[in-house]
């Protein structure tokens, strides 16, 4: 049964850093990863979508990765401000039918 | 751009009430999901919809069903409502079959209170 694991669960920076937010899941039979933002009481922002032949995917300051064979993606910020603060949430389809296992999510707050 | 719509962004409904949360995407996906989330569990699959008419549970199917008369609405229903179903409610859509580059799009959630 896949499992999708986020590393940190919460993350609070100072405006300026590059960050780092990690996710790992346990079936490397993926046809892709989904990355996600999610401001607080709202839906799902659709960031990056790395499929399974990709190595990474870059939209303005955000870089994803992915490593399949260990099991890993990363998302990297650059130049981190105010405005990124929200829940990153990384997803990998399973089961067929592009059904969505999550993980669960690292909240980053970012401080002027 | 693709658009999911959900008809509420806030819900307050009574025990025992039977409830209606609509969703309706503007992309001719085949595929829609409902999913709800909550604070230490996340996201979980409710139930999903690979065609009109057709329609598979998912992780937490009980005390909910759903409808798709139409290609472009998905319907989520509370049959009667209890303290325990409230939550935020997502509804999603994606293009048919698993693939390297199908994405889902997610509305913008009903946040459901049941008193």
């Amino acid at each position: 049964k896949q499992e999708v694991t986020q590393i940190p669960a919460a993350l609070s920076v100072p405006e300026g850093e590059n960050l780092v937010l990690n996710c790992s899941f346990t079936d490397s039979a993926i046809y892709n990863l989904q990355w996600f933002r999610q401001d607080p009481g709202k839906g799902l922002t659709s960031l990056l979508l790395i499929q399974s032949s990709q190595r990474e995917q870059t939209s303005g300051r955000l870089n994803a990765s992915l490593d399949k064979s260990s099991g890993r993606s990363t998302l990297y910020i650059a130049a981190s401000q105010p405005g990124d603060s929200a829940t990153y949430l990384c997803a990998v389809p399973s089961g067929g039918y592009n059904k969505l296992i999550f993980g669960a999510g690292t909240r980053l707050a970012v401080h002027p | 751009d693709v658009k999911v719509t959900q008809s509420s962004r806030y819900l307050v409904k009574r025990t025992g009430e039977k409830v209606f949360l609509e969703c309706v995407q503007d992309m001719d996906h085949e595929n829609m999901f409902w999913y709800r989330q909550d604070p230490g569990l996340g996201l979980r699959l409710i139930y999903f919809s690979y065609d009109v008419k057709m329609k598979e549970k998912g992780d937490i199917p009980e005390g909910y069903s759903v409808s798709r008369e139409k290609k472009e609405r998905f319907s989520l229903i509370l049959e009667s409502a209890s303290t325990n179903q409230t939550s935020m409610y997502l509804c999603a859509s994606s293009p048919p079959l698993a693939g390297a580059d199908y994405e889902q799009y997610f509305g913008p959630g009903t946040r459901l209170t049941v008193t």
